[in-house]
């Protein structure tokens, strides 16, 4: 089966400085990744996604980058703002439909 | 975007009462929906996949037979914690899509607290 899994549990960045999240996956057959943001007490929110046929895609503020060579996706979040605050999920399926396998999560910080 | 409620949104209930969380997609409808739990400061970990019509479909580990799922609709599915004891008080979040082409939306969640 899938699994997911991040490389630091907790991030600390200025305010305005750049974020950087990373997650190793271990299925080489997922074909759609997605990152999520959590605030406490609430359900996850779709931040971006992409597809095995893509290695980069950006949004407004953030970029997910994949490598499949090495199954290592990471979210870029320019000039980091302390609304973005929150617990950061990457996550992985097989189809957008199908059932989504969470990543421990990391927790972001930003100092104002 | 696609909105998915989730009723009540927080509960407290004594051990080995039965509790009720319902899972609503309120402008499309849903065959499958995902129902998922999570630990303080843990990720969501998935329990089930709820499919309209028909069983649920339970992930490894997950006792179908305490945690009862019903999608009696293509509008709503429940989870029904059996006999709630103190573990399992958690936070259980939903899931559905409106089709193949969308992600996943997420309900608010339901903090369960069992006394």
């Amino acid at each position: 089966g899938e699994s997911v899994g991040l490389h630091l549990p907790t991030l600390s960045v200025q305010e305005g400085d750049n974020s950087i999240i990373n997650c190793a996956y271990s299925n080489s057959a997922s074909d759609y990744f997605i990152w999520y943001k959590q605030e406490s007490g609430k359900g996850p929110q779709f931040i971006i996604d992409i597809r095995s046929n893509m290695d980069k895609r950006q949004g407004q503020r953030v970029t997910v980058l994949l490598n499949k060579t090495v199954k290592h996706l990471s979210l870029q979040i320019a000039a980091t703002q302390p609304g973005d605050s929150a617990v950061y999920f990457c996550a992985a399926s097989k189809t957008s439909y199908d059932k989504v396998i969470f990543g421990p999560g990391t927790s972001l910080s930003v100092i104002p | 975007g696609a909105v998915v409620s989730q009723h009540p949104s927080r509960v407290i209930c004594k051990s080995g009462t039965s509790v009720k969380i319902e899972c609503r997609s309120l402008d499309f409808q849903a065959t499958t929906m995902f129902w998922y739990r999570q630990f303080p400061k843990k990720s969501l970990m998935l329990m089930a996949t709820s499919n309209e019509g028909s069983k649920a479909t339970y992930e490894q580990g997950v006792e179908k037979d305490k945690f009862l799922i019903n999608h009696a609709s293509l509008t709503l599915s429940t989870l029904t914690v059996t006999s709630a004891h103190p573990e399992d008080s958690s936070f259980y979040i939903c899931s559905a899509s409106p089709s193949v082409n969308n992600e996943q939306f997420f309900g608010p969640g339901t903090r369960l607290t069992v006394l």
